[in-house]
């Protein structure tokens, strides 16, 4: 399976931009990149997904490489609610079904 | 209305006992699972369900069983319960087997003493 590598940790100020990085260099032509997150005491949460092209939504953005061996969500302005787990997954879909395999995953802490 | 509810969401027992958790969604997805977070954080699914019928079983011991009533509900219930199974077990559905995002349940805790 696919695999991801993400930091264990990150920091940020409120009010500003948050790049998180995820490797991901043996994903596979059919693999889509998944960003999940998970706030404290809470079940993981959808943040956005894309395969080639960068894409944007109300949360987040992702921006992907060329090679795609590698991605980073932005967020474009940190809130103290967006302190949690982010998990970058590589979604494998096959007759199996629709598997997302959670990593370790980055842990963004947000201060006042 | 919550999306996907659990229930309990504490459970604490002895060892060797029998408990089931219960799981729901009201989203009228066709695709249910259930993923194991364990004291590491790490969390790994367990069984995924589509349409009552199960799709994948991740090596998960056959003292778990999932009994899925309806695509709406699928029940986890777990026999002769060890130290080894305490975690969060989280359910969450999606759209199909093969849909982008799938939502969480608030998770239930589990400790078995």
């Amino acid at each position: 399976d696919a695999k991801t590598t993400q930091p264990n940790s990150m920091e940020s100020n409120e009010e500003e931009p948050v790049h998180l990085p995820c490797n991901h260099s043996t994903i596979s032509g059919t693999d889509y990149i998944h960003w999940y997150r998970q706030l404290p005491s809470q079940g993981p949460e959808y943040v956005i997904h894309g395969l080639t092209s960068n894409v944007n939504n109300r949360m987040a953005s992702l921006a992907i490489a060329e090679d795609r061996k590698s991605s980073t969500l932005i967020l474009h302005r940190a809130t103290l609610r967006d302190a949690a787990v982010y998990y970058c997954i590589l979604r494998v879909l096959n007759n199996a079904g629709n598997m997302l395999t959670f990593g370790g995953g980055t842990r963004l802490m947000v201060k006042p | 209305d919550t999306a996907v509810s659990q229930t309990p969401k504490y459970l604490v027992t002895q060892m060797g006992n029998d408990k089931s958790i219960k799981c729901e969604q009201n989203l009228g997805h066709d695709t249910m699972y259930w993923y194991k977070q364990d004291s590491k954080k790490f969390l790994k699914i367990m069984f995924s369900y589509n349409n009552k019928e199960l799709i994948i079983n991740e090596t998960v011991p056959n003292r778990f069983s999932p009994k899925s009533p309806d695509k709406a509900h699928l029940n986890l219930h777990i026999n002769s319960l060890e130290l080894g199974d305490s975690a969060v077990y989280f359910c969450a559905s999606s759209p199909q087997t093969g849909g982008a995002t799938q939502y969480f349940g608030p998770g239930t805790r589990l400790t078995v003493l």
